[in-house]
């Protein structure tokens, strides 16, 4: 079975631009998670998402949206980017999608902003 | 104050000795994964516990949820075990709240 994927891999973007990152579950996990790691610190929790609605939000502005789809595919949306945003994004699944799952990671989406 | 406290930040150690890596947090949470993260950003979640003891090969988890403590342990350590552990406690909110990490290098 394929694990989590996400798409692209990396990403170079410029200021003020928008910005739009996939992830694949794993086939039957019904949860998705978003996190942002900046280079040299730990990971940041960004959204949370079962069954299409949106299950919990961590501290990020609102330029920062995301959304899940039937198939249980996600999307997280960052607009109005800035410097800052320049970071590994990862998503993570989980089965049956309750909290407190296991978590399978995506290998990461590298977003650099200049 | 941060919510998540590891320690040690980092760790040296021989291949073969036992390691510990604890992690205190704050606030209360329904679960904790113990992750492990190589060079290069891969995440592996080892565990999630909510209360007592998990074991998986070498590696050992505990929890003591009164305690808001929990430890990761690991037997025999070996030179693919070094890798950054991070502890992370999940709020009743769904939110995941992530510790500091804890650098390891076992060296042969």
């Amino acid at each position: 079975d394929a694990g989590v994927t996400q798409s692209p891999t990396h990403l170079i973007k410029t200021r003020g631009q928008q910005v739009t990152l996939r992830c694949s579950p794993i086939s039957g996990h019904k949860s998705v998670s978003w996190y942002q790691q900046v280079l040299g610190q730990g990971p940041q929790f960004i959204f949370q998402y079962y069954e299409k609605e949106e299950r919990g939000r961590g501290n990020f502005p609102d330029r920062f949206s995301a959304r899940q789809f039937p198939n249980y595919s996600s999307e997280l949306n960052v607009n109005a980017l800035l410097l800052g945003d320049s970071a590994l994004y990862l998503c993570a699944s989980s089965h049956p999608g309750g909290a407190g799952e296991k978590l399978f990671f995506g290998s990461g989406t590298q977003l650099s902003v200049l | 104050k941060n919510e998540v406290e590891q320690s040690p930040q980092n760790l040296t150690a021989q291949e073969g000795e036992f390691i510990t890596i604890n992690c205190s947090y704050s606030v209360g949470i329904s679960a904790l994964h113990w992750l492990q993260q190589h060079p290069g950003g891969g995440i592996v979640s080892l565990f999630m516990l909510s209360s007592g003891k998990k074991k998986h090969g070498r590696l050992i988890a505990t929890i003591n949820i009164q305690e808001k403590h929990s430890s990761l342990h690991i037997t025999a350590s070996h030179p693919r075990d070094s890798a950054v552990y991070i502890c992370a406690p999940l709020r009743a909110t769904n939110k995941l709240i992530f510790g500091t990490g804890t650098l390891l290098a076992v060296q042969p």
